[in-house]
C-alpha cells in the first residue's frame, strides 16, 4: 500500500461548483500535510498546508484534516477554469523530514 | 526578487554524454532537493541536502550525483547519460523548520537520445 493515496481522476466539476479532492495516508505518525497545485508542464506550487485536525480556510480553498481517519481533503469553492490542474497531496512523517507525495488528482473545471 | 532558478529549461543530448543540471536559489534556504517526474506520474525524490557539504540520496535510486559547496547552489550531474534518464528534473528548496513548504524551480526537461 502506498503511503499517500489519491484518486488519479480525472475529476470533472462544473464551473462555480465545489471541487472536493481527497487524500488518505497510511501512517498515524504523520505530522504535517500539504496541497500543491501543478499545471500541465509546470512545477508544483504550494497552495495550502494544515497541521491540526479540523478545517483551514484560505480564500476559495479549504483544507480539512482528520487524523483519526487518516485523511486530508481540499475543497475549492466557486471553481474556475483556472483551477484545472493536478493537485498533489504531501505528508511529512515524524522522524522523517522529507515530504512524501501522492500521485496527484487531475481536476478539470468545465465552463 | 527571491527565487529558485534551473538551467537549462530543455536539454536534448546523446547517450554517453556527461551533463550537469544547474539549480540556484536566492532565498537563503538551507534545504534543497532534486525530484524526478515523468509525465502524469508522481514526484520521486532522488537527492537532498540540509546545507553546505551535506548530500543524501533520496527514495528513488538514481545514477546521478549532487554537490553542495555553496548554500545557494545545488547542481546535479549525470556522468554518462542514457535514454532511461529521460525525464523532468525539478529542483526545490525550503527553510529549516519550515515544515517542508517547498518552492520549486521551473524544471529541466531532459531527453537522452
Amino acid at each position: 500500500q502506498k503511503e499517500v493515496e489519491q484518486n488519479s481522476g480525472p475529476l470533472s466539476v462544473p464551473e462555480g461548483a465545489i471541487a472536493s479532492l481527497n487524500c488518505t495516508y497510511s501512517d498515524r505518525g504523520s505530522q504535517s500535510f500539504f496541497w500543491y497545485r501543478q499545471y500541465s508542464g509546470k512545477s508544483p506550487e504550494l497552495i495550502m498546508f494544515i497541521y491540526s485536525n479540523g478545517d483551514k480556510e484560505d480564500g476559495r480553498f479549504t483544507a480539512q484534516l482528520n487524523k483519526a481517519s487518516q485523511y486530508v481533503s481540499l475543497l475549492i469553492r466557486d471553481s474556475q477554469p483556472s483551477d484545472s490542474a493536478t493537485y498533489l497531496c504531501a505528508v511529512i512523517y515524524f522522524g522523517n523530514e522529507k515530504l512524501t507525495f501522492g500521485t496527484g488528482t487531475r481536476l478539470t473545471i468545465i465552463p | 526578487e527571491a527565487d529558485i532558478y534551473q538551467t537549462p529549461r530543455y536539454l536534448v543530448i546523446g547517450t554517453g554524454k556527461k551533463i550537469t543540471l544547474e539549480c540556484s536559489q536566492t532565498m537563503g534556504h538551507d534545504k534543497m532537493y532534486w525530484y524526478q517526474q515523468d509525465p502524469g506520474m508522481e514526484l520521486h525524490l532522488i537527492h537532498y541536502s540540509y546545507g553546505v557539504n551535506s548530500t543524501e540520496k533520496g527514495d528513488l535510486s538514481s545514477e546521478s550525483t549532487v554537490s553542495r559547496i555553496r548554500t545557494e547552489h545545488f547542481p546535479l550531474t549525470l556522468e554518462s547519460a542514457r535514454p532511461s534518464h529521460t525525464s523532468q528534473y525539478l529542483c526545490a528548496s525550503s527553510e529549516w523548520g519550515g515544515n517542508e513548504k517547498l518552492f520549486f524551480g521551473s524544471g529541466t526537461q531532459l531527453s537522452v537520445l
